[in-house]
């Protein structure tokens, strides 16, 4: 069954440092998005990503959060510093549709700053 | 603005009860989508059920069925017999919009813990 790949499954890193998370959306999704869920809390929409741009993000995804998808395959979210209060899971979803079909997630990067 | 509300913080029931969680939601659109996912421990989200706005049948999948009520806005999961691997948290989330690309909107979820 196509599954949404994410890597790293975790890591760790010093406030300040860019981080970059990668995902590998099923093969034939066309809308991609990355949502963040703070330990305990609920999962919150970052971003949405439509034909290589950004068609939607929350007040969460500023400067410092990025999106590209460099080649067609992969997904990445580039935080540029990160800050203690990124730390989170952050889980990649991709679908076929947009508004109609369910998102299909990966398994989450946990992204830990220190 | 849209919000999805999962008044239940947390449920205990002992293996073989019944439970319903609770959703209820807030949106102006007349077409939306609602959803349910699990996350168990290993912390993936899981889909469970997609309903959309027009369609308020409701639906039975082995143990589990949902109860759409458009008059009370409300979107219950119920899971009967409950068993361990129920052990979770539960989240009701919306979908809205006319045009273009949609964000889910996520209750806080449900942690259900079934005990043996």
């Amino acid at each position: 069954e196509p599954e949404v790949t994410q890597t790293p499954s975790h890591q760790v890193t010093q406030m300040g440092q860019e981080v970059i998370l990668r995902c590998v959306p099923i093969s034939n999704h066309l809308y991609f998005y990355w949502y963040r869920q703070i330990l305990g809390q609920k999962v919150e929409f970052l971003v949405s990503f439509y034909n290589n741009e950004i068609s939607e993000k929350s007040e969460i995804f500023d400067d410092q959060f990025s999106v590209e998808r460099p080649d067609g395959s992969n997904f990445t979210l580039k935080i540029r510093s990160t800050k203690l209060e990124d730390s989170a899971m952050y889980f990649c979803a991709s679908s076929e549709t947009s508004r109609t079909g369910e998102l299909f997630f990966g398994e989450g990067s946990r992204l830990t700053v220190l | 603005a849209q919000k999805v509300t999962q008044a239940q913080t947390e449920i205990s029931v002992v293996e073989k009860e019944d439970v319903t969680l609770d959703c209820v939601y807030e949106t102006r659109d007349t077409t939306y989508y609602l959803f349910w996912y699990k996350q168990p421990p290993s912390g993936e989200l899981v889909f469970l059920i997609r309903r959309n706005s027009f369609d308020e049948q409701n639906e039975i999948s082995g143990r589990y069925s949902w109860n759409f009520q458009k008059s009370t806005s409300s979107f219950n999961f119920t899971i009967t017999a409950s068993q361990v691997v129920d052990s979770a948290v539960y989240f009701c989330a919306l979908s809205e919009g006319i045009s273009g690309t949609y964000k889910y909107i996520f209750g806080t979820g449900t942690r259900l813990k079934v005990l043996a």
